[in-house]
C-alpha cells in the first residue's frame, strides 16, 4: 500500500523560507515521480514541480522555478520542498502526489500541509 | 505550458441527473488526461486516467471521453456523495490542471 505522509502545518513570516517534507512508502521510490501541488484558500490546484529520485534533477513550473527547490533523500524515502521569499499569497495547502514516472497521473496524494504566511 | 480550461465553473444538479463536465487543452495532449474529485478538506482523488479509464474502485457511473484537446467527464446518475469539485489534468507535458468545476446540490 503506497502512502505519502507530509510534515505538519507551518506559520511563517514574510520573506522567510519554508521546508515541507513528504515521506513515501510502499512504492518504488527511485522510479516514481513525486510532485508538489499548491492549493490557495478557495482556489484550484497548481503544479509547482516534481522529481524522480533516480533522475536526481527536479523539474519546476515557470511560476515557481525562481523560488522552489525539490530534493529527494533516497535513504529515507522522503522528498522535500523548500519555498523561499514567502509572501502572504503563498498561504496555501501544499500537497505531495505520486505518479508512476513522468507522463502519468497522480494515483496517491499526501494529506496536505497548511503553510500560513503572516506578519 | 499547456493551459487547461474547464466549463462550466459551477453546476447545480439534482440527485439522479446526468452531468457532463468539459475540459479543453490549449494544445494536443493525446489521451494523457486525468480527472480528479476533491471534497472539502480532503486531497483530490483520481477518478479517470488515460482520458477514459476508471481508476481502481471508481463506480461505472463515471465515464470519460475525448482525445487531443477536447475531453468530457460524464456522471450518468449523480449520487449525493458525488458533490464536490472536479479537476481535469493533462500529463502529456509535465502536469497542469484546469481551474475546476464545482458540482453542487440544486
Amino acid at each position: 500500500q503506497v502512502q505519502l505522509v507530509q510534515s505538519g502545518a507551518e506559520v511563517m513570516k514574510p520573506g522567510s523560507s519554508v521546508k515541507v517534507s513528504c515521506k513515501t512508502s510502499g512504492g518504488s521510490f527511485s522510479r516514481d515521480a513525486v510532485s508538489w501541488v499548491r492549493q490557495a484558500p478557495g482556489q484550484g490546484l497548481e503544479w509547482m514541480g516534481g522529481i524522480i529520485p533516480s533522475f536526481g534533477t527536479a523539474s519546476y513550473s515557470k511560476t515557481f522555478q525562481a523560488r522552489v527547490t525539490i530534493v529527494a533523500d533516497e535513504s529515507t524515502g522522503t522528498v522535500h520542498m523548500e519555498l523561499s521569499g514567502l509572501k502572504s499569497e503563498d498561504t496555501a495547502v501544499y500537497y505531495c502526489a505520486r505518479s508512476r514516472g513522468y507522463y502519468s497521473p497522480y494515483d496517491y496524494w499526501g494529506q496536505g500541509t497548511l503553510v500560513a504566511v503572516t506578519s | 505550458e499547456v493551459v487547461m480550461t474547464q466549463s462550466p465553473a459551477t453546476l447545480s444538479v439534482s440527485p439522479g441527473e446526468r452531468v457532463a463536465l468539459s475540459c479543453r487543452a490549449s494544445q494536443n495532449v493525446g489521451s494523457n488526461l486525468a480527472w480528479y474529485q476533491q471534497k472539502p478538506g480532503q486531497a483530490p482523488s483520481l477518478l479517470i486516467y488515460a482520458a477514459s479509464s476508471r481508476a481502481t474502485g471508481i463506480p461505472a457511473r463515471f465515464s470519460g471521453s475525448g482525445s487531443g484537446t477536447e475531453f468530457t467527464l460524464t456522471i450518468s446518475s449523480l449520487q449525493s456523495e458525488d458533490f464536490g469539485v472536479y479537476y481535469c489534468q493533462q500529463y502529456n507535458n509535465w502536469w497542469t490542471f484546469g481551474q475546476g468545476t464545482k458540482v453542487e446540490i440544486k
